[in-house]
């Protein structure tokens, strides 16, 4: 298995200009999210989505678009690039699932895997 | 989610065990508290997660205490790949999403 991979891993843009962070998985996960971190800051929550045709916003969802037209893929599109968009972009999938009922919570995993990255620079 | 503590960064010797203390004095009874780290350079990774009794995975082990108001995250043996940022986040599965809050972390060094 790949994991998740994202594609580009650099790029710079123009102030204005558009693009789309691809990310893909093949681990058959319900879950994708994208994060960004800023340097020397924690992961902040872009969008995420539960399943195919499903997507929901995070923490910081203001400049981006998401789709989930497959289980596989989870494009992050960037309208109008400004330079607080300047940031490395994180895609994330995990295999949410809910305790059995009576079952033991400590022994349930939904790890989220992340991919390699995509560094972005507007100017 | 409820908020995490954790110190800004800690050192250790090669080889020696690592204690990475978290505070979650807010934490309710449906948090799980898991720890991630991140290698420079890269994403982060899945430590260990646990909800009221202490775990252990062939990564680390995790000691969570009686009122679950603080967390160890323990590293036996220290190693020069070992040092990265840690994350103690807590997991509140009753939201949807099961979205991760990132703080800012614990940034470990590891000194040969």
């Amino acid at each position: 298995n790949a994991g998740v991979t994202q594609t580009p891993k650099f790029r710079i843009l123009k102030i204005g200009q558009s693009m789309t962070l691809q990310c893909a998985q093949d681990m058959n996960h319900n879950y994708m999210y994208w994060y960004r971190q800023d340097p020397g800051m924690g992961l902040k929550l872009i969008y995420y989505s539960v399943g195919a045709g499903i997507t929901d916003k995070g923490e910081v969802p203001n400049g981006y678009n998401v789709s989930r037209s497959t289980t596989e893929d989870f494009p992050l599109r960037l309208e109008l690039a400004a330079p607080s968009q300047t940031s490395v972009y994180f895609c994330a999938s995990s295999r949410f699932q809910t305790p059995p009922p009576g079952q033991s919570l400590n022994i349930v995993l939904d790890e989220q895997y992340f991919g390699p990255g995509t560094r972005l620079t507007v100017t | 989610d409820a908020k995490t503590t954790q110190p800004n960064s800690m050192e250790s010797n090669e080889e020696e065990p690592v204690h990475l203390p978290c505070n979650h004095s807010t934490i309710s009874g449906t948090d799980y508290i898991h720890w991630y780290r991140q290698l420079p350079s890269q994403g982060p990774e899945y430590v260990i997660h646990g909800l009221t009794s202490n775990v252990n995975n062939r990564m680390a082990s995790l000691a969570i205490a009686e009122d679950r108001k603080s967390s160890t995250l323990i590293l036996h043996r220290a190693t020069l790949r070992d040092a990265a940022v840690y994350y103690c986040i807590l997991r509140d599965y009753d939201n949807a999403g099961n979205m991760l809050t990132f703080g800012g972390g614990t940034r470990l060094m590891v000194k040969p």
